[in-house]
């Protein structure tokens, strides 16, 4: 059973493009976590996604920044116009349908504005 | 809302002597406290979690952390570090048994001296 997967693992994107962040969650799991971290700090909750459905967004930057989880596919975090104040490690977790008791994360993307 | 403290950002110890990771929480409300580790290029792994059951947790590969409520803390430590503990290790808090929403710490890394 594969892990949770994520891709690219490293992003390099130029001031005001766009970075496009992929997250497959483990086989069975239907809930996913985007988390931030930015140098020297730790993990940062953004967005809880269940399929086709957002259900807590409470940490996501208000522009610039979307999360969808598609009936079919992974899950993509969406980062249009980047700004050197984007540059982070994101991760990706995911958990089982049955209620959450714990998280499973990937290795994360590193993203690099330049 | 919850809050994580770890008071060291690098810790080295010599092979064969005990590991010490401090850790201090603030929350609200009875919390779940989590040790996670990741390893160069690999995902998170949980190590080890408290969730209001027996103060004194054992993780995985010789880990152990004791719950004291009285100091607000949730200390990692290990009896005999070994080459393959070098990574960085996050302390983890939710607020709520079971909620999905982790606050982590900014990381302490590990290093071990042969």
């Amino acid at each position: 059973n594969a892990g949770v997967m994520q891709n690219p693992r490293h992003l390099v994107r130029r001031r005001g493009q766009e970075a496009r962040l992929r997250c497959s969650p483990m086989k069975g799991h239907s809930h996913v976590y985007w988390y931030r971290q930015l140098p020297e700090e730790g993990l940062k909750f953004m967005v809880y996604l269940q399929k086709e459905n957002i259900i807590d967004e409470s940490g996501m930057p208000k522009e610039r920044f979307s999360a969808e989880f598609p009936k079919e596919g992974p899950s993509i975090l969406r980062i249009q116009q980047v700004v050197r104040g984007d540059s982070a490690a994101y991760f990706c977790a995911s958990s089982p349908p049955q209620g959450y008791t714990e998280a499973f994360f990937g290795q994360g993307t590193r993203l690099t504005v330049v | 809302a919850q809050s994580v403290t770890q008071l060291d950002s690098h810790v080295s110890v010599s092979e064969g002597t005990p590991v010490l990771l401090r850790c201090n929480y603030s929350s609200s409300y009875s919390p779940s406290l989590f040790w996670y580790v990741q390893h160069p290029n690999k995902g998170l792994q949980l190590l080890l979690k408290y969730t209001s059951a027996a103060t004194l947790v054992k993780g995985i590969n010789g880990f152990e952390a004791e719950f004291k409520k009285s100091e607000t803390s949730f200390h990692l430590t290990k009896p005999s570090a070994h080459m393959s503990d070098a990574a960085e290790y996050f302390c983890v808090v939710s607020g709520v048994p079971n909620d999905y929403k982790l606050s982590f710490g900014a990381g302490t890394t590990v290093t071990v001296r042969a």
